[in-house]
């Protein structure tokens, strides 16, 4: 049983840096059959992604246009879980979120397991 | 990028009617190479994460109800739960994942009548 067990801070001042965690288990972060998304989710924007790292021989990302010049997400191979960094946040990055996995076997099957969402608020 | 748009916003039906919810892709999500539709369809309840309920457009997510089912290819898709129960009220979100960015449609607000 896949289980993603998010932490991170759920309070920032504009400006700062958001982190979160994602840890992984049941599955590992280099699988070449999964990939590891950053979701989040607010009432002004719905659900909205992220980006992506997955790892097929080599690691890759992709990153929503929207949050490209200030996001990384970088895998930990050594703590098998994956992080979510956005720079310098404004109050409308304040939202629910989440990390989840895509499955991959022959094809892609859809984001089948989520983790439980985290809320991070940005108030001065 | 790729615009999903669900219809109707909110419904309401009767326990144990049908419920039909619809998503509309602003470009195909049908892979040619395998005619697989990269179209999932999530229900959430308040407090929790989306859950994926149909992938491949029409597959059940092992241990989902059989009265969740999935149709319909290209661009247009439909979820349809055949006998509407209580613990159904929830968001329904279609998905597609054909292409990043991956993109989500508003929700459907599904409640008893």
């Amino acid at each position: 049983q896949v289980q993603l067990q998010q932490s991170g801070p759920g309070l920032l001042k504009p400006s700062q840096t958001l982190s979160l965690t994602c840890a992984i288990s049941g599955d590992s972060v280099s699988s070449n059959t999964a990939a590891w998304h950053w979701v989040r989710q607010s009432p002004s924007r719905g659900l909205e992604w992220l980006g992506r790292t997955y790892y097929r021989s080599k690691w890759y990302n992709d990153y929503a246009v929207s949050v490209e010049s200030r996001i990384t997400i970088n895998p930990d191979t050594s703590k098998n879980q994956v992080s979510l960094q956005l720079s310098s946040v404004i109050p409308e990055d304040t939202a629910v979120y989440y990390c989840s996995r895509e499955i991959r076997y022959s094809s892609s099957s859809g984001f089948d397991y989520w983790g439980h969402g985290t809320l991070v608020t940005v108030s001065s | 990028d790729i615009v999903m748009t669900q219809s109707p916003d909110s419904l309401a039906v009767s326990l144990g009617e049908r419920a039909i919810i619809n998503c509309k892709s602003s470009q195909s999500v049908l892979y040619s190479s395998n005619n697989k539709n990269y179209l999932g369809w999530y229900q959430q309840k308040p407090g929790q994460p989306p859950k994926l309920l149909i992938y491949w457009a029409s597959t059940r997510e092992s241990g989902v109800p059989d009265r969740f089912s999935g149709s319909g290819s290209g661009t247009d898709f439909t979820l349809t739960i055949s006998s509407l129960q209580a613990e159904d009220v929830a968001v329904y979100f279609c998905q597609q994942y054909y292409t990043t960015p991956y993109t989500f449609g508003q929700g459907t607000k599904l409640e008893i009548k």
